[in-house]
């Protein structure tokens, strides 16, 4: 099936250590986007990429970085972890900017130690 | 700024129909969006309104007023495995969606 997917679901890093997360997808759809989501809190967005332009949320600290080196795949990277940055991280697909629905992958629980 | 509103959480027994409400301020709207998300899940779409009015989907009915500002997701003949976080979502355009903090609902026998 057609899907977004994301490793690990649940990553476990020491405060400062940069990590990686990873998002791939079979929709080949054009748009990626990546959502921090704290306990009972809203998905945040962080940023996305329509196909290899980045777009940046005005508030997401520098600390966060993405990639995309192909259609398929999306990575974000945390460069130096705090504990405030414990959260589930989701990686979602449209197929471009004007289509409304947004498939999510199930997420990667972080926990900052 | 944006502002989505829900209730934090609400109760229902099984087999009843419960209603959850979502307001909403937003600078621009394009339609809004409900989504199911289940305790460390990712959300899963429900529904989609862009015109007023009522949107049925079996079980499952979204409601919209842009004059008002207003949505409600109703949800029929409850079952256990309802028991999730309802969350509400503006899109104001091209990649701008913008959730609410999402309604926690438990179903009880």
């Amino acid at each position: 099936d057609a899907m977004v997917i994301q490793n690990p679901r649940y990553q476990v890093t020491q405060f400062g250590k940069p990590v990686t997360l990873s998002c791939s997808q079979t929709l080949n759809h054009n748009v990626m986007y990546w959502y921090q989501q704290k306990s009972s809190q809203a998905p945040k967005l962080l940023f996305h990429y329509y196909d290899k332009d980045f777009n940046n949320e005005a508030d997401t600290p520098d600390n966060f970085q993405s990639r995309r080196p192909n259609t398929s795949f999306c990575f974000l990277d945390i460069r130096s972890p705090g504990l405030g940055d414990a959260a589930m991280y989701l990686c979602a697909t449209s197929r471009d900017p004007q289509t409304y629905e947004q498939y999510f992958g199930p997420g990667t629980r972080l926990t900052v130690t | 700024g944006q502002n989505i509103d829900q209730p934090t959480e609400m109760t229902a027994t099984e087999g009843a129909i419960v209603q959850i409400n979502c307001t909403y301020q937003t600078s621009g709207f394009n339609g809004l969006f409900w989504y199911q998300q289940h305790a460390g899940e990712a959300p899963t779409f429900l529904s989609y309104n862009v015109l007023d009015g009522l949107e049925e989907k079996g079980r499952f009915s979204s409601f919209l007023s842009r004059s008002k500002g207003y949505s409600y997701l109703l949800l029929k003949e409850l079952q256990m495995k309802d028991s999730a976080s309802y969350l509400c979502a503006v899109w104001t355009g091209a990649n701008n969606l913008f959730f609410g903090t999402g309604t926690r609902l438990t179903v009880i026998p």
